[in-house]
């Protein structure tokens, strides 16, 4: 049974803190994704690895950064929490090319 | 102008109808499909994919894509109160380095 877990079901953290979400897949995929979902406003990417150190920037990467040092695990940084950022994050995989992405169960991040 | 456009619902039908979702996009150079179904607190899973104009069914669910209207629709027969979720399309293209756009997503409510 294919597996994406996150870290963490629930988050609250403080303006300014930085805050560490982590994705770690068992499929051994080569693609990795973090995207944010807003009422409205669909799912938006924002970034994405297609190997171990590489990073592309997704729609909106301002205020975010990524690390990948393991195949299977794909971090989320936001350097200095912001009310703005307050919202669903998902972490997904795939295999290479426009294969199914398989979602982890989203980690609900408040920020107050 | 979003790139995808999905009416957020809520959409309430009785059991056993027939439900229609529908996504329309501007871009004309989406060349392939997809549905996504997210239960509530789960990650979207995918449940059809097309490349192309056309039907495409699978079991109780069709997906049809309009590629001259830009307009892709998924029709579930017989519904269930277990379809109850949020539907999603998203969309790529092939030179998008594996990119999704995002539909909102249709919240739909089977009732007993």
């Amino acid at each position: 049974d294919v597996k994406v877990t996150q870290s963490s079901r629930y988050l609250v953290k403080r303006t300014g803190e930085k805050v560490f979400l982590e994705c770690v897949q068992d499929m051994d995929h080569e693609n990795m994704f973090w995207y944010r979902q807003d009422p409205g406003l669909g799912l938006r990417l924002i970034y994405f690895s297609y190997d171990v150190k590489m990073k592309e920037k997704g729609d909106i990467p301002e205020g975010y950064s990524v690390s990948r040092e393991k195949k299977e695990r794909f971090s989320l940084i936001l350097e200095s929490a912001s009310t703005n950022q307050t919202s669903m994050y998902l972490c997904a995989s795939s295999t290479p090319g426009y294969n199914e992405q398989f979602f982890g169960p989203g980690t609900r991040l408040t920020v107050l | 102008q979003k790139e995808v456009e999905q009416d957020p619902g809520p959409l309430s039908v009785p059991e056993g109808a027939i439900v229609s979702l529908n996504c329309t996009y501007s871009n004309s150079a989406f060349q392939y499909f997809m549905w996504y179904r997210q239960y509530s607190r789960k990650g979207p899973e995918l449940l059809m994919y097309t490349y192309s104009s056309g039907n495409k069914e699978d079991g109780r669910f069709t997906a049809q894509v309009d590629k001259s209207s830009k307009y892709i629709s998924l029709f579930i027969r017989d519904s269930q109160p277990s379809d109850s979720a949020t539907y999603l399309c998203a969309m790529g293209r092939m030179d998008s380095n594996y990119q999704l756009i995002w539909g909102a997503g249709t919240k739909l409510i089977i009732k007993p």
